[in-house]
């Protein structure tokens, strides 16, 4: 089945805790990339990767890093995670980020940092 | 960098016909999405708009203006299940190629 995993799909932690929410896609997408979600904010976007070793920061990359060593992986890391990081996070992913390529979300990782 | 608005909220009624509007600027428009997710779930593709026009797809049908940055997502026949919010989303030809998207509407249908 095609799809998008992320893991862990809930998480609460403490303030200063390294953690890492990894992301995997079996359609041999090329772009993929990471959303937060918060109330009345809507999805905005931490990182994207346009291939392997190709990441560029998004609208709100502060306090989030990523790495994409193969294809199909794209984790997303919080050296030290703090209480405005609590958040929803979808990882997606599409096949070229052109024409109507569509972007398909994993499930979504709640987060909380108290 | 894009300016992405929508309604925040809209209720309608079972059966009816409800249209959520999404206006847009961009420096480079390259093609607009509508998604649809419900309430704690991923975002589920519903339409693409790179032309004027209308693309008609069962009960949901999309709209775009280029020229007036707009576009509107059209839905027909309410069910129920429609309840949920609606993400327009805008690519532009610079960057990422990745869609900016707005802060959603969130759809109530009453029965």
């Amino acid at each position: 089945e095609a799809q998008v995993t992320q893991n862990p799909r809930y998480l609460i932690t403490v303030t200063g805790k390294k953690l890492t929410v990894t992301c995997s896609q079996n359609m041999n997408h090329e772009y993929m990339s990471w959303y937060r979600q918060d109330p009345g904010l809507g999805l905005r976007q931490i990182y994207y990767s346009m291939n392997v070793e190709v990441t560029d920061k998004g609208d709100v990359p502060e306090g989030y890093k990523v790495s994409r060593k193969e294809k199909r992986n794209f984790p997303l890391i919080l050296e030290s995670p703090s209480p405005n990081q609590t958040s929803l996070y979808f990882c997606a992913s599409s096949p070229r980020g052109q024409g109507a390529d569509e972007q398909y979300f994993g499930p979504g990782t709640r987060l909380t940092v108290t | 960098g894009q300016n992405i608005d929508q309604p925040t909220e809209m209720t309608a009624t079972e059966g009816a016909i409800v249209q959520i509007n999404c206006t847009y600027q961009t420096s480079g428009f390259n093609g607009l999405f509508w998604y649809q997710q419900h309430a704690g779930e991923a975002p589920t593709f519903l339409s693409y708009n790179v032309l004027d026009g209308l693309e008609e797809k069962g009960r949901f049908s999309s709209f775009l203006s280029r020229s007036k940055g707009y576009s509107y997502l059209l839905l027909k026949e309410l069910q129920m299940k429609d309840s949920a919010s609606y993400l327009c989303a805008v690519r532009d030809t610079g960057g990422s190629y990745i869609p900016t998207f707005g802060r959603g509407t969130s759809l109530i249908v009453h029965p």
